[in-house]
């Protein structure tokens, strides 16, 4: 099965700083990697995904790469700010056919931004 | 619409007792699935369903089972409820495009302790 690798666990940096966070994939068949932010006690909500067929994706302060090549994707928060706080998670979606697909998560980066 | 809804929001279980953990969605997604959340482990799939009768495992089954008689409805059973079991659950569902790169929407969680 697939297995997703994310680093660093935690994270911290000023405000107004860049925040960088790293995964890895091992299923060359995954063609789906969204981006999960996660707030104490809430659920996991969207941020950004991007596609196989995509190698960059840019949403205001939000970014993502993606090399498929070497199976690695990562997450960019430009001028972070102290809401920007929470967990993030990557993930990545092997489809199966049939409408059958799998989304698995890497354990998580905290990120902490200090005012 | 409400989204994903999940019932109850808190439960406290003894070894060896079964229940049944809620999701419901109004957005007639065909794609649903059950993930737990532990420290540090991310969230890992349990079961998911690609329609109504069509069910199938995900990465830590064990201990679950679940049905999709109705397009809104995907219950978790909880057989004989261990304190492996204590975590948080969410319940997600998303459009199925015959793609694989379909946003996930999840519930607000079922917090679930096992003594």
């Amino acid at each position: 099965g697939e297995n997703v690798e994310q680093h660093p666990s935690t994270l911290s940096v000023q405000e107004g700083d860049s925040a960088v966070i790293k995964c890895t994939y091992s299923d060359s068949a995954s063609n789906y990697f969204p981006w999960y932010k996660q707030e104490l006690g809430k659920r996991p909500q969207l941020i950004i995904d991007i596609r196989s067929n995509v190698g960059e994706k840019k949403d205001q302060r939000i970014a993502v790469t993606l090399n498929k090549t070497a199976k690695h994707f990562s997450l960019h928060i430009t001028e972070t700010q102290p809401e920007d706080s929470a967990v993030y998670f990557c993930a990545a979606q092997a489809y199966s056919g049939a409408g059958s697909y799998q989304l698995t998560f890497g354990k998580g980066t905290k990120l902490s931004v200090i005012p | 619409n409400a989204g994903v809804t999940q019932t109850p929001k808190f439960q406290v279980l003894k070894t060896g007792q079964s229940m049944t953990l809620q999701c419901a969605q109004d957005m007639n997604h065909e794609y649903m699935s059950w993930y737990r959340q532990d420290p540090g482990m991310g969230l890992r799939l349990i079961h998911y369903s690609v329609g109504a009768g069509i069910t199938d495992q995900g990465e830590v089954p064990n201990g679950y089972n679940v049905s999709r008689s109705t397009t809104e409805d995907f219950p978790l059973r909880l057989l004989s409820a261990a304190p492996s079991q204590t975590s948080v659950y969410f319940c997600a569902s998303s459009y199925s495009s015959g793609t694989g790169s379909d946003e996930q929407y999840f519930g607000p969680g079922t917090r679930l302790t096992v003594t």
